[in-house]
């Protein structure tokens, strides 16, 4: 089991708009402004996309956007493409100086 | 460019250790802690530890003592002894740049990874 929770999967139409869910605690997601997200598609490494809450490394598209609400942070993709199709996954420093992770959420586009 | 590769047994017997290097090629490999992280199936990422190159480093109280990660400056790389595994351990064990790095507390380079069966 996770200490971060994601749903398991959700789909979108290209051109369209997804949020993605990550549900923690006050010692995580709730106590800290340090939560992260990374992409994982299909044969490839993972790759960070955002940090910091709602910070995208350079380079990186505009169509990718974080949030986070009490010890809820959210991922929105706007603009959905087919090469956007594979496994996302929410990250939080943690107290106690740990860094934990969702389950992963499945991302079909349409 | 970073490159990040990880290498090592792929297969490991339960009881046994399970033991993992990760070569890095970046001119400023000793500015960054580096991380081990692992994805076992229906069970997402789990952050094993990470260290620095003064040989500081911290590991997840969820396993306890089994874990040990040590770092070869003069090779850039670090290296993961895992102890006592059992099926639990089996997973795709990831080398990663991070944390306190360029872009906070994340992990901002990653290899691609090498599964390991116990």
């Amino acid at each position: 089991q996770s200490a971060l929770t994601q749903p398991a999967s959700v789909s979108g139409s290209p051109g369209q708009s997804i949020t993605i869910s990550c549900t923690g605690t006050n010692s995580d997601i709730g106590g800290y402004d340090y939560v992260s997200w990374y992409q994982h598609l299909p044969g490839m490494a993972p790759r960070l996309i955002i940090f910091e809450v709602t910070n995208r490394p350079s380079g990186l598209s505009g169509r990718f956007s974080g949030s986070k609400s009490g010890n809820t942070a959210s991922l929105t993709i706007s603009g959905l493409q087919p090469e956007d199709e594979g496994d996302y996954y929410c990250g939080s420093y943690g107290s106690g100086t740990t860094w934990v992770f969702g389950g992963g959420t499945k991302l079909t586009v349409l | 460019q970073v490159y990040v590769h990880e290498s090592g047994p792929r297969l490991v017997r339960p009881s046994d250790t399970l033991s993992l290097t990760c070569k890095v090629s970046v001119d400023s490999f000793k500015s960054y802690y580096w991380s081990w992280i692992r994805l076992s199936p229906g069970k997402g990422l789990e952050w094993i530890g990470y260290i620095y190159h003064t040989g500081s480093s911290k590991c997840n109280p969820s396993l306890k003592n089994r874990v040990t990660i040590s770092i070869d400056t003069s090779r850039s790389q670090l290296s993961l002894a895992l102890s006592s595994v059992t099926g639990t351990d089996t997973a795709v064990y990831y080398c990663a740049r991070g944390p306190r790095g360029t872009y906070g507390e994340a992990m901002d380079h990653w290899g691609q990874g090498i599964q390991v069966t116990v």
